[in-house]
């Protein structure tokens, strides 16, 4: 299965800022999906991301919010901008690929975002 | 749109005991993957189930997929404090998209 490494792994950012998160995977891939996970919550999709293309955002995720780059097939950064509390999550890159239990998602390791 | 139901949400159990979180579906699956998430931790493919009344096992972990593939559950024997966490269903409705349940937290009381 694949590695992923994401960083930073949390952060405390002002409102009105912007972060951006980068994750490396140590194989090519097609596809690679950003996920928000609020506190106690499950994971929301926020978009899928493929190399050579924008980005495909889920219902109340845009763009402007949440511009995505995907440079090559093992690189992608998820940037959120103009940030406000709300914002506060974890976010995480994930793969899905086959693993030894079938297919599967892979996760990096998560950023932890306060907003203040 | 679809929608699967995972519950409980929280389970407290002393440890030893056994645990079982259960998922339902008002339609058909074709596939049906379980997670793990430690507490602090990312969320970690444990399982996928395809066919109907199938039944795998991860050493006290037992996954089930019902015959009609509406529902699966997931049960442990004997808990212990490394099973800690929360417990996602998440059935597969596309090539690669996931419905995430809500998940069912275990915790073991002291």
């Amino acid at each position: 299965s694949a590695v992923i490494s994401q960083k930073p792994s949390r952060d405390i950012c002002q409102r009105g800022t912007s972060l951006t998160i980068q994750c490396q995977v140590d194989s090519q891939v097609t596809m690679m999906f950003w996920y928000r996970q609020q506190p106690g919550q499950s994971l929301t999709l926020i978009a899928t991301a493929n190399q050579g293309s924008e980005a495909t955002y889920e219902s109340g995720f845009v763009i402007d919010k949440f511009p995505i780059s995907r440079p090559n097939l093992t690189f992608s950064t998820l940037t959120v901008s103009n940030m406000s509390p709300e914002d506060s999550s974890i976010y995480l890159c994930s793969v899905f690929l086959q693993t030894g239990l079938g297919y599967g998602y892979t996760f990096g390791s998560g950023t932890r975002l306060t907003v203040v | 749109g679809q929608q699967v139901m995972q519950i409980p949400q929280y389970q407290h159990v002393q440890e030893g005991e056994d645990f079982t979180t259960y998922c339902n579906s008002s339609t058909t699956l074709s596939n049906i993957q379980w997670y793990k998430q430690r507490p602090g931790g990312h969320p970690v493919f444990l399982i996928q189930l395809v066919k109907s009344g199938e039944v795998k096992k991860q050493k006290r972990l037992t996954f089930q997929f019902g015959e009609a593939k509406k529902n699966s559950s997931l049960h442990i024997t004997a808990t212990q404090t490394t099973d800690v966490g929360t417990y996602f269903c998440a059935p597969l409705i596309s090539n690669y998209q996931l419905i995430w349940g809500a998940g069912t937290k275990l915790i073991i009381k002291p």
